[in-house]
Formats: structure tokens, sequence, C-alpha cells
């Protein structure tokens, strides 16, 4: 199936922890994302890469590092977990930067006890 | 700073009615809206846009609008359908700014 894919789904963890979260499209695009739906629902822009070169870095604590091995993935690091880390982080895909609509994986659930 | 909108957090319709979701927007520089739909434990998935250069766009049972001078667009779905039942987001593009800008979205749920 041609999709983006992120895993785990699910991650539960406690504070001080560090986690990673992996992202994988097979849509031939050139641009990944990486999304956070915070506690007022919004969807706000973390990181974007295209072609593996990092485009948009908002503002976002050092904490969180993306890596992009090759266009077809995006893979978000997080350090020193904080309780309002607590998020659903998606990762998404387009073929041009911030035009036609992305693709989204399925979320993950961070929560961090 | 939102500069999308979403100001209805849930909206309830009858099936086989019309649901109309709105948006707001600040930035008079977006040049490309999109609607998205969201069930649960799964990403947004897109289901219309609009250029900034057109009032309308149609694709079979949702319509999108764009009011341009009030900086407002809205999303009719006609008839709705229980299928419909989901989050719908707002969002926006500038061109060369690479990403888009989401709502908060809006709960919609169909009563059959």
């Amino acid at each position: 199936d041609t999709a983006v894919s992120q895993t785990p789904k699910y991650l539960v963890t406690q504070m001080g922890n560090d986690k990673s979260i992996k992202c994988e499209q097979n849509l031939g695009h050139d641009t990944m994302y990486w999304y956070k739906q915070d506690s007022k629902k919004f969807l706000k822009i973390m990181f974007s890469y295209n072609n593996k070169e990092l485009i948009i870095n908002e503002t976002v604590p050092n904490r969180f590092s993306p890596k992009s091995p090759d266009k077809a993935h995006l893979n978000l690091h997080i350090n020193s977990l904080e309780l309002g880390d607590s998020a659903v982080y998606f990762c998404a895909s387009s073929q041009i930067a911030g035009v036609y609509g992305y693709t989204f994986g399925s979320g993950t659930r961070l929560t961090v006890v | 700073d939102q500069q999308v909108k979403q100001n209805s957090p849930s909206l309830s319709v009858q099936e086989g009615r019309i649901s109309i979701l709105n948006c707001d927007y600040t930035n008079s520089m977006f040049d490309y809206f999109l609607w998205y739909k969201k069930y649960p434990a799964e990403g947004p998935t897109f289901l219309i846009s609009i250029s900034s250069i057109k009032d309308k766009n149609e694709d079979g049972r949702f319509t999108v609008f764009l009011n341009k001078s009030a900086k407002h667009l809205s999303l009719h779905i006609v008839p709705s359908q229980p299928g419909d039942s989901a989050v719908y987001f707002c969002a926006a593009s500038l061109q060369g700014a690479q990403k888009l800008v989401f709502g908060q979205g809006t709960r919609l749920t169909i009563n059959p």
C-alpha cells in the first residue's frame, strides 16, 4: 500500500526519558513534515524536510531533533521528555512543499507520565 | 497567533440536511485553502481545496466557498450522511512559505 506510515501508534513513557518516532513514505514525495496536535487541537508544524534538507524549523525546543536519512524517511527524536510533550504527533509528506495538500500518517499519541 | 480559526468546536446535523463548516483567517496573503477530514485514530485526509483566485469549488456533495473580503471560507456538505461524522480541519497555504497552517478543527456529528 502506498502511504505514510509512522510508528509507534501509542507511546507511554516517563518524564526524562528519550524516545523516537519513525516515519516512512513510499509516495515518492520530496517533502516531509512533523506536525504536533496540541491540547487545543491545533495542528502546528514543527519541522519540514525537502530532499533530506531541513527547510522549516518552527519554535521547537532543542530537545526535539528530526533526522532524515533519505527523502523517504523522517524520524523524530525527543530527549528528556516533559509532561508538556504529551500530544499527538503527525508525520506527513507532499510532492511540493506547502502546496496541494499533504498525505498524513495515522499519528503517534505520546503520553508522558 | 492563530492565523486560521474554526470557531465552532462541534456541529450536529440531521442526516440528509446540509452541513456548513466555517473557517476564518487573518493573513490576506494566503493563496490556497484546503479542507481535511479526520476520523478517530487516523491521520487527516484531504477533502477539497480552493485557490484564492476562485470563490467556489465543488466536488460531488462537497462545496467550498471563499469570501476573500471577509477572510472567510466555508465547507458545505449536501446531503449529509452518517459517514461524514468526523473532525474537519481547515488549512491555508502561503506561496513560498512551504507549509500549511491549520485551524483547530470542528467535530461534525450526523444524526440518523
